[in-house]
């Protein structure tokens, strides 16, 4: 079982509407939880980075939620556009070891 | 632009041979890390370099090697290819040490077809 699991796999979105991804992670001691936006054929961009104490950012659109006691981060995407179609990766570090683990991403086509 | 440059773009080459990657950091970054993505997988972390010496390691297979030069640029050597080596190769570069406090910058990719 992959120990950062992302919901749903993929989704198909309507411009101009909102969508909210899921990661729920199994790993510890958690140190930080960022998302990334990856084009298609291309590297992944860096979104948001939250630490323990935090339980909301924002980067545009895109706004992201932690919950470190359930274990659960989302992230709400607002007004899409066409633009926004990638893959969003969701990566968890570890406070010991230089360690961390990706999720396996949410594909997002946002169409006309 | 990232920042990060990667070489060749695309790389095709036949199962059993031997291929270099090619890695150049952010200006100031002193770590270098290499991922494989196949098709339709998640990122999959092979192996970092920090200032030139091994500092965390993936999946990185046996016949996989990587290294850090004094220039802080990287090489990802790939040899005994086989088919399923055929993906995407990332590399991304960081300021410091790693996680957990560092944000790392990808590059564009290599995109080596094994036939």
């Amino acid at each position: 079982k992959n120990q950062v699991e992302q919901s749903p796999q993929s989704l198909i979105i309507l411009e101009g509407k909102n969508c909210t991804l899921q990661c729920n992670y199994t790993v510890s001691p958690f140190s930080n939880l960022r998302w990334y936006k990856q084009d298609t054929g291309r590297g992944p961009v860096s979104l948001t980075i939250m630490t323990f104490s935090e339980n909301t950012k924002s980067n545009g659109r895109y706004t992201a939620t932690l919950d470190a006691d359930t274990k659960q981060s989302s992230l709400h995407i607002t007004a899409s556009q066409l633009s926004d179609s990638a893959s969003y990766i969701c990566v968890v570090s570890l406070n010991t070891g230089n360690q961390f683990y990706f999720g396996t991403g949410t594909s997002l086509t946002v169409i006309p | 632009d990232s920042g990060v440059t990667q070489t060749p773009k695309h790389l095709i080459t036949a199962t059993g041979q031997r291929v270099t990657l090619r890695c150049s950091p952010r200006s100031g970054d002193l770590s270098v890390y290499w991922y494989q993505q196949s098709l339709d997988q998640g990122l999959q972390f092979l192996i970092q370099y920090y200032n030139g010496e091994e500092r965390a390691k993936g999946n990185i297979l046996e016949r996989f090697s990587a290294q850090q030069f004094p220039d802080l640029h990287s090489e990802l050597n790939l040899s005994s290819l086989e088919l399923g080596d055929s993906a995407l190769y990332f590399c991304a570069s960081s300021p410091g040490g790693g996680p957990p406090g560092d944000t790392q910058y990808f590059g564009p990719g290599t995109r080596l077809t094994v036939l």
